[in-house]
């Protein structure tokens, strides 16, 4: 599976839009991008996936660049319980290997 | 449905004695994960079954982690003996087949004296 890369960490405003960037520039065609989150001392999260094309749900959104070697979670409306470590992970789709690989993630500290 | 079950919650042990985890998956589910967390190394997977045949040890560190799943709704993951450096959060994890989300359960925290 391709590697990703995320900013250890990052703030934002209760309220305001949260946007977490990683990078996956080895991604391979038939990869997807995931996301999932770890809220403190709580197993982590799934919260979206997608292969190119945008994706939204009750949770977050996700923007794929056209090249797809970047991604973007949108957190629209920030809460304090938003506050956890978001982790980008790239893999094949669900045929068979559902191995995740966790990286550092990133550090989302929703302040008010 | 109650979510992946784990337990016990918190473990405290002593160096060379025998620990075990224990995890009961969602109902229905046909992948079951078992993971490992620490601060040094962050969230690993150690094995994981499908329809109870271990799949993939690859990631258990050494003899002395072994983990069965005698039935659908029930894995183990056990330690004997235990080291102080075994000392983490052990999350089990299942899934459904042709699915793309992956349930975690509450861990359980091993610290070993």
């Amino acid at each position: 599976d391709a590697k990703t890369t995320q900013p250890p960490s990052m703030d934002c405003a209760e309220g305001r839009a949260a946007n977490l960037p990683c990078n996956h520039s080895t991604i391979s065609g038939n990869e997807y991008v995931y996301w999932y989150r770890q809220i403190h001392s709580q197993g982590p999260q799934y919260i979206i996936h997608g292969l190119k094309n945008n994706e939204t749900n009750e949770m977050a959104s996700l923007i794929i660049t056209e090249d797809r070697k970047s991604s973007t979670l949108i957190l629209p409306h920030a809460t304090l319980r938003d506050t956890a470590v978001y982790y980008c992970i790239v893999r094949v789709e669900a045929t068979g290997d559902y191995k995740l690989s966790f990286g550092a993630g990133t550090t989302v500290t929703v302040r008010a | 449905d109650a979510g992946v079950i784990q337990s016990p919650r918190h473990e405290v042990t002593e160096m060379g004695q025998e620990v075990t985890l224990r995890c009961k998956p969602i109902s229905g589910h046909d992948y079951l994960f078992w993971y490992r967390q620490t601060m040094m190394r962050g969230l690993e997977l150690l094995i994981y079954f499908n329809n109870n045949v271990p799949i993939d040890d690859s990631g258990m560190p050494e003899d002395r982690f072994s983990a069965k799943m005698p039935n659908a709704s029930f894995s183990t993951l056990k330690i004997q003996p235990s080291e102080p450096r075994d000392s983490a959060v052990y999350f089990c994890a299942s899934q459904k087949a042709r699915t793309d989300t992956q349930y975690f359960g509450p861990g359980t925290r091993l610290t070993v004296l």
